[in-house]
């Protein structure tokens, strides 16, 4: 079945710290992808997203490219701030369907 | 409201009472889903509407978990004779069409003591 691995966290980092959070999957066909985030307190925001090979979604600072190779979407950004604190999850849409499949979310700490 | 608005945003519960969780999701959004946030499981997805029909109900855990939506908007959850293994966060999204990116409200936090 379709599935979503995300690397395990937590993750700290300095503030201006690169930041990489890592996310693979396994879907058949075309799936969409999509990084969400939730920060403290405050319910899932779509992040960014990618609906074919290649493409590269981006917002806020953060990149993903859609990797049919390796089957990856992982997350970017160069210069991390103390507002990125959150829990980022990495999700899919597989072609044909409308629920997302979830990873199991990266908590993400950004200290000053 | 511009958002996908949840209520109550908390609910305490006794095992075996009945439960309804309530969505209001964005006006004009004909995709309507309930997914449920629980520190064993992550993020599950439960059930799909399109319009008042529901084509995808595969992650409802069991018979004790329903759902309705009427006039194409307000949904409603409903969770018969809670256990302990219920108690989570239920989300509720929304979209234009069901292949549209997903607004999410902030959740219902459900506890059953």
């Amino acid at each position: 079945g379709n599935s979503v691995t995300q690397m395990e966290g937590p993750v700290t980092l300095s503030e201006e710290a690169f930041l990489t959070i890592n996310c693979t999957y396994t879907a058949t066909g075309y799936p969409s992808l999509f990084w969400y985030v939730q920060y403290p307190g405050e319910g899932l925001q779509l992040l960014l997203k990618a609906t074919k090979a290649d493409d590269k979604g981006s917002n806020k600072g953060f990149e993903a490219t859609y990797r049919k190779e390796t089957t990856s979407f992982h997350l970017e950004k160069g210069s991390v701030q103390v507002s990125d604190s959150a829990v980022y999850f990495c999700a899919l849409r597989s072609s044909g369907a409308q629920k997302l499949v979830f990873g199991q979310g990266t908590r993400l700490t950004i200290n000053p | 409201g511009a958002g996908v608005s949840q209520s109550p945003s908390n609910k305490v519960t006794e095992k075996g009472k009945d439960v309804e969780l309530r969505c209001d999701p964005i006006s004009g959004h004909t995709a309507l889903y309930w997914y449920r946030q629980s520190l064993g499981q992550g993020l599950e997805f439960l059930i799909y509407f399109q319009g008042n029909s529901a084509p995808d109900k595969s992650g409802l855990p069991s018979d004790r978990f329903s759902a309705e939506r009427t006039g194409g908007s307000v949904s409603t959850l409903t969770i018969q004779r809670t256990q302990q293994e219920d108690s989570a966060v239920y989300l509720c999204a929304s979209s234009f069409k069901g292949d549209q990116p997903q607004h999410f409200g902030d959740g219902t936090r459900l506890s059953i003591l």
